[in-house]
């Protein structure tokens, strides 16, 4: 597609449960980053996936946080046992390359609310 | 961790006057970007700045990128309605262990049209 595309773009979910949020990065960018963005708060960077390289895991909070990207594709970004305090909107962004210098676009976020 | 101080947090302006806003880090960057978030949308890219002392115009927006390579500012020439939004640095090192962009917490801009 022209832009990245994240579904849902809110997500309303009980404590304890399980969410996968889904990016859909621009056709042909190699490089797939996710971000956090708490209320009042900068970006969170979570992991990023650069072509069939292993990923950049480093930036998830917790193990219960977990991303695939399929075929260098769309990329799914699971939170098991959701907490209260994972309520913050979860934004993808893809590049042509790995690194700021190819530009990062970015999604409009799924905005998820942990009850 | 590396970590960017974006100031002022936020800021109210007349329609027309200037803004200026910065951010620094204790550590050195590659690059330099700013970005504008609108409510609803993810942050969009306005400026980048790929090397120390670089001067960068972008229509009434102006950013350098500070000669110690741990600084970067961005200016607003006659500030308009739309200017509205979260205005946030972001930084790369690209010898870091990442190699990806470090935000700000972002600087908030509301016009009084």
């Amino acid at each position: 597609g022209a832009g990245v595309s994240q579904s849902p773009s809110n997500k309303v979910t009980e404590k304890g449960k399980d969410v996968e949020l889904r990016c859909d990065p621009i056709s042909g960018h190699t490089a797939l980053y996710w971000y956090r963005q708490s209320l009042g708060q900068g970006l969170e960077f979570l992991i990023y996936f650069q072509g069939n390289s292993a990923p950049d895991k480093s930036g998830l909070p917790s193990d219960r946080f977990s991303a695939e990207r399929t075929g260098g594709s769309v990329s799914t970004l699971t939170i098991q046992r959701t907490q209260q305090e994972d309520s913050a909107v979860y934004l993808c962004a893809s590049s042509p390359r790995q690194g700021a210098y190819y530009g990062y676009t970015f999604g409009s976020g799924t905005r998820l609310t942990v009850v | 961790g590396q970590q960017l101080n974006q100031s002022p947090q936020s800021m109210f302006i007349q329609e027309g006057e200037d803004v200026s806003m910065n951010c620094t880090s204790s550590s050195i960057f590659n690059t330099w970007l700013w970005y504008k978030q609108e409510p609803g949308e993810g942050p969009v890219l306005l400026i980048a700045l790929y090397k120390a002392g670089e001067l960068t115009s972008n229509g009434r927006l102006t950013a350098q990128f500070g000669i110690t390579r741990k600084d970067s500012f961005l200016n607003i020439s006659a500030s308009i309605p739309s200017d509205v939004g979260i205005y946030f640095c972001a930084g790369q090192n690209y010898g870091g262990s990442q190699g990806n962009l470090i935000f700000g917490k972002g600087t908030k801009l509301s016009v009084k049209p």
